[in-house]
């Protein structure tokens, strides 16, 4: 059974780094295919996506967030870490991460975290 | 970016009526990557379909989905009270992954 769960803080500070991770199992970010991406969705809006590190640690992030967003993984420990930079109050929004396998186009979604961006 | 472009904006709806939701993409979309999800006010995105046409685990099988290259489809069969919510529509292909504006389901 493949599962993703989302920590980190639930408020930040503008101008602050926020610093998220997903803690995944079921299946390795080691395996050809594989990849995690994270996503956010602001309150009354679309989702959105950030960014996506795949098996072979190649990273792909959003054109509107680039600069701002870092993406890595750890596959000893099955964790996915995201790091923005410098938040401002337009990024409050419910983070979510997700797992796709390239083969079958599977995809798996975390629960979400919701992250409040104020002073 | 591939941008998707849902139709229509809202639907009102009877239980027991059959409906289907369109999404257009600006260039084509492979069929294993293309998503719809069902979203339902204070909870996050429910997985309906994926890959174009398959169900999600524990998804009823009178929500289908079907298309190729830019034009996709979700039908709903049936509809039921549960079904309100906004639907969208998602590529998850190319870099940056994009999703539809979203069509308002109320019934």
């Amino acid at each position: 059974q493949i599962t993703l769960e989302e920590s980190g803080p639930s408020l930040v500070k503008p101008t602050q780094t926020l610093t998220l991770t997903c803690s995944f199992s079921g299946f390795s970010l080691n395996s050809v295919g594989a990849s995690v991406a994270w996503l956010r969705q602001p309150p009354g809006k679309a989702p959105e996506w950030l960014a996506v590190v795949y098996w072979d640690d190649d990273k792909r992030y959003s054109p509107a967030l680039k600069g701002r967003l870092t993406i890595t993984k750890d596959t000893s420990r099955n964790q996915v870490v995201l790091k923005v930079t410098d938040v401002d109050r337009v990024d409050t929004a419910t983070h979510f991460c997700v797992h796709s396998q390239t083969a079958s186009g599977r995809i798996y979604w975390g629960r979400g975290i919701l992250v409040t961006v104020s002073s | 970016e591939i941008v998707l472009t849902q139709s229509p904006g809202t639907l009102s709806l009877s239980p027991g009526e059959r409906v289907t939701l369109s999404c257009r993409a600006s260039e084509s979309v492979r069929s294993t990557y293309f998503a719809w999800y069902q979203q339902r006010p204070g909870q996050a995105p429910r997985l309906l379909i994926y890959s174009t046409s398959f169900r999600a685990i524990g998804i009823p099988d009178r929500f289908s989905g079907s298309g190729s290259g830019t034009d996709f489809s979700l039908t709903i069969s049936g509809l039921e009270p549960a079904d309100f919510g906004v639907y969208y529509c998602q590529q998850y292909e190319m870099s940056p992954w994009t999703f539809g504006q979203g069509t308002k389901v109320e019934i």
